[in-house]
């Protein structure tokens, strides 16, 4: 059974304190690897897309990467304005997207 | 990117009452239309996909008696939650498909008193 499993649930941070959430998955036919930012009360915002392993993105204090298994995402030096939710989600062979059930990260000052 | 506009951002309605939810695509065209549900700390899950011109197709478990999806133009996809009770209180979010990135709309949040 496909499955997209994020960890850990929550994490707290001080400011400027690095960390990496982790998204394990176990998908026949991966096509592709998302992971969006979720504030409270508002949809997903996109952040980077991941197809293939070994693949980098960076944007800003974040940088996802991808191998056959897992994906991380990279936080470093992060702010309080880095607190959200963090979803990673994966596709198949169609644009539906099977998600985890997010990273709660809360940086503190 | 695409803009999806989403409306009502927050609705409370009243047992055995209807809701509808509107997804408008406000710079392209969509011919597909994802509708997800999300609960309080747990993933978002698809509940069906709605094509333009043609019948949706919802996934397994989600009742289609309920949960009436309506795409009748290239820019305005509809959820409607007919006689809403309160487990169907919930985050309802639409995205269109990636043919146009990957832009949520900004979801709604439904109370069902």
């Amino acid at each position: 059974e496909d499955q997209v499993t994020q960890s850990p649930e929550a994490l707290r941070l001080q400011e400027g304190e690095s960390s990496s959430l982790n998204c394990s998955y176990t998908v026949s036919g991966l096509r592709g690897l998302f992971w969006y930012r979720q504030d409270p009360g508002k949809g997903p915002e996109f952040l980077f897309t991941l197809y293939s392993a070994g693949e980098e993105k960076e944007k800003e204090r974040l940088k996802a990467t991808l191998t056959k298994k897992e994906s991380f995402l990279h936080i470093t030096a992060p702010k309080p304005e880095d607190s959200a939710t963090y979803l990673c989600a994966v596709s198949k062979n169609t644009d539906k997207l099977i998600f985890g059930t997010g990273t709660r990260l809360q940086v503190f000052p | 990117g695409a803009v999806v506009s989403q409306h009502p951002s927050r609705v409370i309605c009243k047992s055995g009452t209807s809701v509808k939810i509107e997804c408008r695509s406000l710079d392209f065209q969509a011919t597909t239309m994802f509708w997800y549900r999300q609960f309080p700390k747990k993933s978002l899950m698809l509940m069906a996909t709605s094509n333009e011109g043609s019948k949706a197709t919802y996934e397994q478990g989600v009742e289609k008696d309920k949960f009436l999806i309506n795409h009748a133009s290239l820019t305005l996809s509809t959820l409607t939650v007919t006689s809403a009770h309160p487990e169907d209180s919930s985050f309802y979010i639409c995205k269109p498909d990636t043919t146009y990135g990957y832009t949520f709309g900004s979801g709604t949040r439904l109370t069902v008193v």
